[in-house]
Order: C-alpha cells, then structure tokens, then sequence
C-alpha cells in the first residue's frame, strides 16, 4: 500500500513570497491533515479536511495560509506571503475517518530568508 | 487545546543501554495516547495507540504504558541500538468529540555506537 505522498520535500523562498505544497493521502482515506512543526516543538495542526469540506481550522492563519482539498483526495496549502516564522516542516497525514490511526507523510521542509 | 509535556528533550546512551522518556498529558477527558517515532528526512511512524488506563504495549524491544489516571505515558527501550536514533513523539487526544491530536515536543534520541 502506497503511503502518504508529498512534495516538494525542500522548499527555500525568500518573506513575502508565495509557495504551495501537495499532499496525496493514501487511496480511501477520507479524512487529511496539514501539520506544522516548527523547529523545537511538536506537529500543530493547522486545517483537518473530511472529504473535501473543512472540519476544523481554528489554527490556520487565514491571513495568509489557505488549503483546499477540492475533490476529496489530493490536497494543497499555500502560504502568502510567507514570513521568517513560516519556515517550518510541514506534514501532511491522512486517516480512514477521524478517529483512527493517522499516517504521515515524509514532510516538507520550508526555509524563509 | 491540551498541554502534552515531554522529558527529556534529548538524550545520548551507549549502545546496548535501555532508556525510557515520561509523556504527560491533561488526565481529564482522555481518549487516546499515540506515540510515533521520526526519524530524519522520513515519515513519523506509528509505533502505539493506548486508550486503557494500565494499557502496555510492545513491538520488539519497544514497549510503552499507560496510567491514564494520573496522566502519563513510559516508552521504554531495551538495549538501544543505532537504528533506534529518532525523534520519539506523543500526542494525547481527548474526548471523544475532539478530531484534534496535540503533540509534545517530542524526545530526541541518540544511540552511540
């Protein structure tokens, strides 16, 4: 069974850009995750998606963070523009429905100079 | 949203040496405890799911447990090899109402050969 899928997996920009990252969650799953980890602390969650509607994205930044999961199964977050404080890992996770196990992708990392 | 505290932050043992690192989580409307291992530039790995107050769980020299009463989590390795270096993270979920993982900071392991 492939796994959770995404890239970029580096990504280098410069503050006031824009960038986009793209998760493909495991085939069936239906609900998606995007992470935040910040250097020194854990994963926060940013948006959780269950199918293609949003269930829970009180910690996304909607100033200048947006994701969208328009067919239920691929899955994109954009930043802009990005600040210092962006650069962070972030993950993408997917699971069958909410409650059971989640399971990772490889990350993005993003550096903002 | 959940304080979920890890120790320690990092540790270095020798070779063949076992270790083990304390999660702490809100014992209030507890619902699940998962621990993940994340290893550099790869996916973070599912190692357990305890829900049950006194839950012990092994997968080779792995094992965690779980008090859930007083709120904290033991992983606990047996003879530590180099292969076992990784970032070790858990997450508390509570309620059964709340879709949300929150996650520690995690313990960063070294094994020396």
């Amino acid at each position: 069974e492939a796994g959770v899928a995404q890239s970029p997996r580096y990504k280098i920009i410069e503050k006031r850009q824009s960038v986009a990252f793209w998760c493909n969650p495991i085939s069936g799953h239906a609900t998606l995750y995007w992470y935040q980890q910040i250097l020194g602390q854990g994963p926060k969650l940013l948006i959780q998606f269950q199918n293609n509607g949003v269930v829970d994205d009180s910690q996304l930044p909607k100033d200048r963070f947006s994701a969208e999961r328009l067919k239920g199964v691929d899955s994109t977050l954009k930043i802009q523009p990005a600040k210092l404080e962006d650069s962070a890992v972030y993950l993408c996770a997917s699971s069958l429905a909410p409650f059971n196990e989640q399971f990772f992708g490889p990350g993005t990392r993003l550096t903002v100079l | 949203i959940l304080n979920v505290e890890q120790s320690p932050q990092s540790l270095h043992v020798q070779e063949g040496d076992s270790t083990n690192f304390t999660c702490s989580f809100p014992s209030s409307n507890f619902y699940a405890l998962h621990w993940y291992r994340w290893e550099t530039a790869k996916s973070p790995e599912a190692l357990f799911v305890m829900t049950l107050n006194g839950d012990e769980k092994k997968k080779g020299r792995i094992s965690a447990t779980l008090n859930t009463k007083e709120g904290y989590s033991y992983l606990y390795i047996k003879g530590s090899q180099p292969e076992d270096s990784a970032t070790y993270l858990c997450a508390s979920k509570e309620g059964a109402g709340s879709y949300q993982l929150t996650f520690g900071k995690g313990t960063k392991l070294s094994v020396i050969p």
